[in-house]
């Protein structure tokens, strides 16, 4: 079946320093990929949806220029969360898209949890 | 605003019984509905889906129901088993804006005492 590999799946940074989180789809092309965050005791909160090849597009209260989404290529998509303070410590997942239209098609990354100290 | 609620942070069910994990939801743009299933250190998996045109959906021992007027939906786990213990998450979505663009829940831990 579909895989989705995120890397790091854990990261410990300092204040001020900027942090790539990684999602790749193995074993097929993925034209969207969807990232998103979840607080504690929260649900998971879509950030931005990310088009290979064309800008990302961020919900509402997402700031773009602290959330850096490239999808480069068909099995690459990269967050980079900018400048991280403490507040941005969270969960991040990614999904991947094969293509075909139905939230079921949807591969989900295993997560990776970002503690900034 | 949470758009998507799962009121029961938590469920315990002997084994064999049947889980039953609630949704409820504010949105009424919303008009698919699915499940996904986490284990630890996972992604969430698909589990089961149902479109607002439909009441119920099955899939082996997964059924899903769907109450439009109560904005509510459950998933019906029967007979219930020890590999059912997971996170489950309740989503929404908006035919019309993409079914990929997904509003969640804040999940159900079910547990499933041998």
């Amino acid at each position: 079946g579909a895989v989705v590999s995120q890397h790091p799946s854990w990261v410990i940074c300092k204040s001020g320093t900027s942090v790539k989180i990684e999602c790749r789809s193995l074993d097929f092309q993925a034209t969207t990929m969807f990232w998103y965050r979840q607080f504690p005791k929260q649900s998971l909160m879509l950030m931005a949806t990310s088009n290979e090849g064309s800008k990302a597009t961020y919900e509402q209260g997402v700031e773009k220029d602290k959330f850096l989404i490239n999808h480069a290529s068909l099995t690459l998509s990269t967050l980079t969360v900018t400048s991280a303070h403490p507040e941005d410590s969270s969960f991040y997942i990614c999904s991947a898209s094969q293509g075909s239209s139905g939230a079921n098609v949807l591969t989900f990354g295993a997560g990776s949890r970002l503690t900034v100290l | 605003d949470q758009q998507v609620k799962q009121n029961s942070p938590s469920l315990s069910v002997q084994e064999g019984r049947i889980s039953i994990l609630n949704c409820d939801y504010t949105n009424s743009m919303f008009d698919y509905f699915l499940w996904y299933k986490k284990y630890p250190a996972e992604g969430p998996t698909f589990l089961i889906s149902i479109s607002s045109i439909k009441d119920k959906n099955e899939d082996g021992r997964f059924t899903v129901f769907l109450n439009k007027s109560a904005k509510h939906l459950s998933l019906h786990i029967v007979p219930s088993q020890p590999g059912d213990s997971a996170v489950y998450f309740c989503a929404a979505s908006i035919s019309n804006f993409g079914n990929e663009k997904l509003t969640f829940g804040t999940g159900t831990r079910l547990t499933i005492i041998p």
